[in-house]
Parts: structure tokens; sequence; C-alpha cells
């Protein structure tokens, strides 16, 4: 089966601190691409970041960082200067043939 | 570029009832997906159309449907409704081709069932 877990459901963080959120997939496919998507109270889901897993450097975008451990199938995100906007619910993915299966979300309260 | 749109946004029906939603992609995106997303049972895959084909299909029963049109539009059909099927309805576009494979999701339908 494939499955992705994500362990905490809530997170708060400070305005301006970092703060990082874990993820860990289970496959056993070896082509696969891993993502990180927002889903703000407005439900519009924004791609956040890509990670191709034949990669071996971690991709970056911007404030958006993930650390990807191929071998423990691991996949976090780490948010840099976090903003009052990055306020979101949280979802790692991995996709294979065009499927995505998601975790069941971390909600990411940014705070004064 | 104009982004994925869907319509209706908000739509209400009975239970036993059918419904259509539809999804325009991005200009040049080939592959359209669609996923259900529920509190119970969060995000699931449906189905993904590429070129008017049917190319992946997730574990639903039949009475969910779809399909696509030459010009990449999609639309997803529920047939005979159950109150189970209330959910955010989000449709995902994708070139799919080479290194531009991620999927840009619209704003979904949300559906009510009563």
């Amino acid at each position: 089966a494939q499955t992705v877990t994500q362990s905490q459901p809530e997170m708060s963080v400070q305005e301006a601190e970092t703060v990082t959120l874990s993820c860990t997939y289970d496959t056993s496919e070896n082509n696969y691409y891993l993502f990180w998507y927002k889903q703000p109270p407005s439900r519009q889901m924004i791609l956040v970041i890509r990670q191709e897993a034949y990669k071996q450097q971690n991709a970056t975008e911007n404030r958006f960082s993930v650390n990807f451990q191929k071998a423990a199938k691991s996949f976090s995100l780490k948010i840099s200067d976090s903003q009052l906007g990055d306020t979101a619910m949280y979802f790692c993915a991995f996709m294979i043939m065009s499927k995505l299966t998601f975790g069941t979300g971390t909600r990411l309260q940014v705070t004064l | 570029k104009a982004g994925v749109t869907q319509t209706p946004r908000y739509l209400i029906k009975t239970r036993g009832q059918q419904v259509t939603l539809s999804c325009s992609p991005i200009s040049g995106h080939r592959s359209v997906s669609w996923y259900q997303q529920t509190p119970g049972q969060g995000l699931q895959f449906l189905f993904e159309y590429f070129s008017e084909t049917q190319r992946n299909k997730g574990n639903f029963p039949g009475r969910f449907s779809g399909r696509q049109f030459s010009n990449s539009r999609s639309e997803m059909n529920v047939s005979t409704l159950e109150l189970g099927d209330s959910a955010l309805y989000l449709c995902a576009s994708s070139h799919s081709l080479g290194e531009t494979y991620e999927q840009y999701f619209g704003p979904g339908t949300r559906l009510t069932v009563t």
C-alpha cells in the first residue's frame, strides 16, 4: 500500500521564526515525485514545493525548503521567516503515474 | 495565464439525483485529475484524463464517472447521489509531459447532498 503520514496534526509558530513540518511515506516504487501543498481557509490548494525522487539535492523555493531522505522515506518541509500568510493546512503528497496520494495534513498557525 | 477554473463553485442536491461538475484546465495542459476532499477521508484521487482518455482511476464506485473533451476541459458526473458524496471536489491540471508534471488545482466545487 502507498501511504503518506503526517504525524503533526497542528503546529504553531511565531512570525519570523522557523518551523519544520514532518512527512513520511511508504511506496515500493522507485520513480516518484514529492510535493508540499498548502490549503488556506479559502480552500484553494497551492503548490509550495516539489522534489524529484531521483534527485539527491534538496529543493528550495524562497523561504521554503525540504529535507529529503530517500532511504528513510522522509520528506520534511522547513519554512523560514514565517509570515502570517503562511497560516494554512499543509499537505505532503507523492505522485506516481499522475496520481497524487496525500497525507492527512498539518494545520499551521502563524502568530504575532 | 489563467488558472484552473471549476463550475459551479457551490451546489446543493438531493439524494438520488445526479450532478455534473466542470473543470477547465490551464491553457496548454492536457491532463486533468479529480480529487474528493472530505473531513473523514481526506483527499482521495478519483481519476485522471489525458488526451480524452482515462489514464488512471481511484477506488470509487461506478457512480463516479468522468470524461474529457478535445479542448482538454473535463467533466465529472456522480449519479444516484448519497449523503456521503457531500465533499469538496477538486480538479487539477498538468502538462504531464517530461519535467512539467506538477498539478495545479482549481478552487473546487462544494457539493452538499441533502
